[in-house]
């Protein structure tokens, strides 16, 4: 089983859906989550961290669930600038240093 | 502020030659990153320093990979012999070393293409 896995889409949506995405983890143990955003041929980005009491920012509102060990992203009025490829990355790591995983990427596009 | 440089930015090589990547992190970043990502996939971790020591390399093919971070900054990361399977980008991150709170700043990546 892989340790973050995610559904690799592609996800398919009219300008002004609303979009979900889901993602699971193995390590009941991580410590901190994060959505990254990457463009086509680009470098990863911070999308924004994950709360455990759930945390929005403008159109994206995301949330985790512990007791399923699953963290899930939700964008509202989709924009075609969200077309992306949304990476869910968890910390797994203990002691004194972090494990940062990455999940495989769900890929989304907006059309018109 | 300056991001995680990389370079090269694009390489081609032929099978069994060797090659090697260079990052220089984010000033005062304690933590690097080199990450593979091929094509299709997510970035997968190959090894992790903290300041000049390695952290977790327990995904990095070392009978051909090889990586340095000398005097805690710059960094390389080598391949020899390159194989087929070894096209990907390679992407370096860093960042401040807050072990709850780990928010990755990537370079623009390098590149590879094995022929």
């Amino acid at each position: 089983r892989k340790e973050v896995e995610q559904d690799p889409g592609p996800f398919n949506v009219p300008e002004g859906a609303t979009v979900a995405f889901n993602c699971t983890y193995s390590n009941s143990a991580s410590q901190s989550f994060f959505w990254y955003r990457q463009d086509c041929r680009k470098e990863p980005k911070l999308l924004m961290s994950v709360y455990s009491s759930g945390n929005e920012d403008g159109r994206f509102t995301a949330q985790l669930n512990r007791a399923s060990q699953y963290i899930s992203l939700l964008i509202r009025d989709s924009k075609l600038s969200d077309s992306a490829t949304y990476l869910c990355v968890v910390n797994s790591g203990y002691s004194s240093a972090s494990k940062i995983i990455f999940g495989s990427g769900t890929r989304l596009s907006i059309r018109p | 502020e300056a991001g995680v440089a990389q370079s090269p930015r694009y390489k081609i090589i032929e099978k069994r030659q060797s090659v090697a990547f260079w990052c220089n992190p984010i000033s005062g970043h304690a933590t690097l990153y080199w990450y593979q990502q091929i094509l299709g996939q997510g970035p997968k971790l190959l090894i992790q320093f903290q300041n000049n020591g390695v952290v977790d390399d327990s995904q990095l093919p070392k009978d051909r990979f090889s990586a340095e971070r000398l005097k805690g900054v710059d960094s390389t990361l080598k391949i020899q012999p390159a194989k087929l399977e070894d096209s990907a980008v390679y992407l370096c991150a860093s960042s401040l070393g807050d072990r709850y709170n780990e928010k990755l700043f990537f370079g623009s990546g390098t590149q590879l293409s094995v022929l």
